[in-house]
């Protein structure tokens, strides 16, 4: 099963688009990229997933490179709302990793 | 709004009790986790199940067991509880829809404090 890498920690000033990154090099064809985000300690939300193709929805835009090793989370207008835990997850078990703390500052 | 229910919300219990958290959901759906997480840190998948009669054991399972009898119940069990597990614990599930996992859909949480 694929493993991601996400930075620690970001910054990202209000109203600015916050583009989070993941590595997820041993994906493998069938693995979708999910990302999830996490407010304090309520259970995570989702917020988009793909498998190959960009998505967008109400939330966000998922842009996954063409050979499906990197993908980012793109928030096109960031809120104080917004600061949260977010994570990458592609795989199938659903096994959460560190995750990137966003910090949207005003 | 998800249709997953988690019981109970808040248990505080001595040493050595036996203890069972109830998740109960009504999506019909075949996949159900298990996490644990303490306050400020990672979620651990401890256990799920792809459907009737099917657990797996994830990161932290070795002092906690699951069954799954029914599509919509995944109890965990503590057999005898210990001041290591006080933790929040969250429930999940998803459906599988042509290979894709599918959205997690997490109860509130069972918040334990072993004394």
């Amino acid at each position: 099963d694929a493993k991601t890498t996400q930075p620690p920690s970001m910054d990202c000033a209000e109203g600015r688009a916050a583009n989070l990154p993941c590595n997820h090099s041993t994906i493998s064809g069938n693995e979708y990229v999910y990302w999830y985000r996490q407010i304090h300690s309520q259970g995570p939300q989702y917020i988009i997933h793909g498998l190959k193709n960009n998505e967008t929805n109400e939330m966000a835009s998922l842009i996954i490179t063409e050979d499906r090793k990197s993908s980012t989370l793109i928030l096109p207008h960031a809120t104080l709302r917004d600061t949260a835990v977010y994570y990458c997850i592609v795989r199938v078990d659903m096994r959460f990793g560190a995750g990137t703390r966003l910090t949207v500052k005003p | 709004e998800a249709d997953i229910y988690q019981t109970p919300r808040y248990l505080v219990i001595g040493t050595g009790k036996k203890i069972t958290l109830e998740c109960s959901q009504t999506m019909g759906h075949d996949k159900m986790y298990w996490y644990q997480q303490d306050p400020g840190m990672e979620l651990h998948l401890i256990h799920y199940s792809y459907g009737v009669n099917s657990t797996e054991k994830g990161d932290l399972s070795s002092e906690s067991t699951v069954s799954r009898i029914r599509t919509e119940h995944f109890p965990l069990t503590l057999e005898s509880a210990r001041p290591s597990h006080t933790s929040q614990y969250l429930c999940a599930s998803s459906d599988n829809v042509k290979g894709d996992t599918g959205e997690l859909f997490f109860g509130e949480g069972s918040r334990l404090t072993v004394l």
